[in-house]
């Protein structure tokens, strides 16, 4: 199994629609991410997550929130979706830095979302 | 705030031949730099991490060098194979934080 989930893979949704996209992870990380893809640009940080109850703004917070419902889950909202958050969303969650590990994030495989 | 650029965004070779993906960071005060690979479906793989007192990081066919200094790192992969066609993408740390800043990438597809 993943070690990073995402549901859904897919999905398609109206202008105005309250959208939810959820992430968990099983690798124990207290550290979770959620990032956008847009072609061209690369991967914006949303929001992120260094425990259950610290929670941060990243780059481009306006039109979503977040829940932290527990360690492993990580859930991205988008209250009333528009056109132009139509992208590829990815979570990512890591260890923190120096613990022995690679020091790195480890990504879900991504929703692709497309608002009409 | 760090700026990323990869260039070129695209790029194909024949099979064999020795690939060099270049990244940029405007920001010389980073805390490491590190190389994603990006396959349709599969998200983000992390191949090479190299930390900021580091010159270079070895990993079979790759290899990753930073220059702090010029704000520039090259991936180099050696003998390409098909498998190797991806989107490879450089993400630079400004502060040991993991609030990474993202290369738009460079896409790559390997001939046979």
């Amino acid at each position: 199994d993943a070690d990073v989930t995402q549901t859904p893979r897919n999905r398609i949704t109206k202008t105005g629609k309250r959208i939810m996209l959820e992430c968990s992870q099983t690798k124990g990380h207290d550290r979770m991410y959620w990032y956008r893809q847009d072609p061209g640009l690369g991967l914006r940080l949303i929001y992120y997550s260094f425990d259950v109850k610290d929670i941060n703004k990243g780059e481009i917070s306006d039109g979503y929130s977040v829940s932290r419902q527990a360690q492993a889950k990580f859930s991205l909202s988008l209250e009333s979706a528009i056109p132009n958050q139509t992208a590829l969303y990815f979570c990512a969650t890591s260890d923190f830095p120096g613990t022995g590990s690679t020091d790195t994030q480890y990504f879900g495989p991504g929703t692709r979302l497309t608002v009409l | 705030k760090q700026e990323v650029t990869q260039i070129p965004a695209a790029l194909s070779v024949p099979e064999g031949e020795n690939l060099v993906l270049n990244c940029s960071f405007t920001d010389s005060a980073i805390y490491n730099l590190q190389w994603f690979r990006q396959d349709p479906g599969k998200g983000l793989t992390s191949l090479l991490l190299i930390q900021s007192s580091q010159r270079e990081q070895t990993s079979g066919r790759l290899n990753a060098s930073l220059d702090k200094s010029s704000g520039r790192s090259t991936l180099y992969i050696a003998a390409s194979q098909p498998g190797d066609s991806a989107t490879y993408l450089c993400a630079a740390d400004p502060s040991n934080d993991y609030k990474l800043s993202f290369g738009a990438g460079t896409t790559v597809t390997v001939r046979a």
